[in-house]
């Protein structure tokens, strides 16, 4: 079945930097990629997602490239804040069948630092 | 926002009990998810519904049981309960076709001891 991989599974960075968070995929069948957040104590939050027609995806500060030819994809946080740590999940999703679920990376946990 | 609410936010429960996990969703979604959250594993999902009457095994479904007895309630079920079930659990809800969006839980903590 579909595996989703994250890298870094975490990272500390400085308020104002930008960061970047990688994730790849097995199935080529998959073609829905959300990615959720999760701030400490707090349930998970859609953020950003793309479909595998397209290419990148723009969200204010956030950014989401899509390569379909390598099964990756990378989410790029601009000007960090403090309120932006959390543990970001990349997820992967098929479109027929019995492909209803969604399959979650193990998560990338920032922490943003005044 | 769809509002996913879980109860009982916290539980402990002893080894070989049965423990009920219930979720309610009320923006009428057709599917509901139940996934457990541990360290180093992420999201993995264990039960999932279509709507109600129906339940389908994701992931890891060994040792639960899901029922789905209305369209706005999803309940997860141990039988017996053992100590590798102690974990975080999140049910979620989300619309019809693949590109929805899911709403998930504020998450029900449960120890077995």
């Amino acid at each position: 079945g579909e595996q989703v991989e994250q890298l870094p599974s975490s990272l500390i960075v400085q308020e104002g930097a930008s960061v970047l968070i990688n994730c790849s995929y097995t199935d080529s069948a998959s073609v829905y990629f959300p990615w959720y957040k999760q701030e400490p104590g707090k349930r998970l939050q859609f953020i950003i997602d793309i479909r595998s027609n397209m290419e990148r995806k723009q969200n204010q500060r956030l950014t989401l490239l899509f390569d379909k030819k390598t099964k990756h994809l990378s989410l790029h946080i601009t000007a960090t804040q403090p309120g932006d740590s959390a543990i970001y999940f990349c997820s992967a999703k098929g479109r027929t069948g019995n492909t209803r679920k969604l399959i979650f990376g193990l998560g990338t946990t920032l922490q943003v630092q005044p | 926002e769809a509002a996913v609410t879980q109860s009982p936010r916290n539980k402990v429960a002893v080894t070989g009990g049965k423990v009920t996990l219930s979720c309610n969703q009320t923006n009428n979604h057709n599917n509901m998810y139940w996934y457990r959250q541990d360290t180093g594993h992420g999201l993995r999902l264990i039960h999932y519904s279509y709507g109600a009457g129906s339940t389908e095994k994701g992931d890891i479904p060994d040792g639960y049981k899901a029922s789905r007895p209305s369209q706005e309630n999803f309940s997860l079920i141990l039988e017996l309960a053992t100590p590798s079930q102690t974990s975080v659990y999140f049910c979620a809800s989300g619309g019809l076709g693949y590109q929805n969006t899911l709403y998930f839980g504020a998450g029900t903590r449960l120890s077995v001891l």
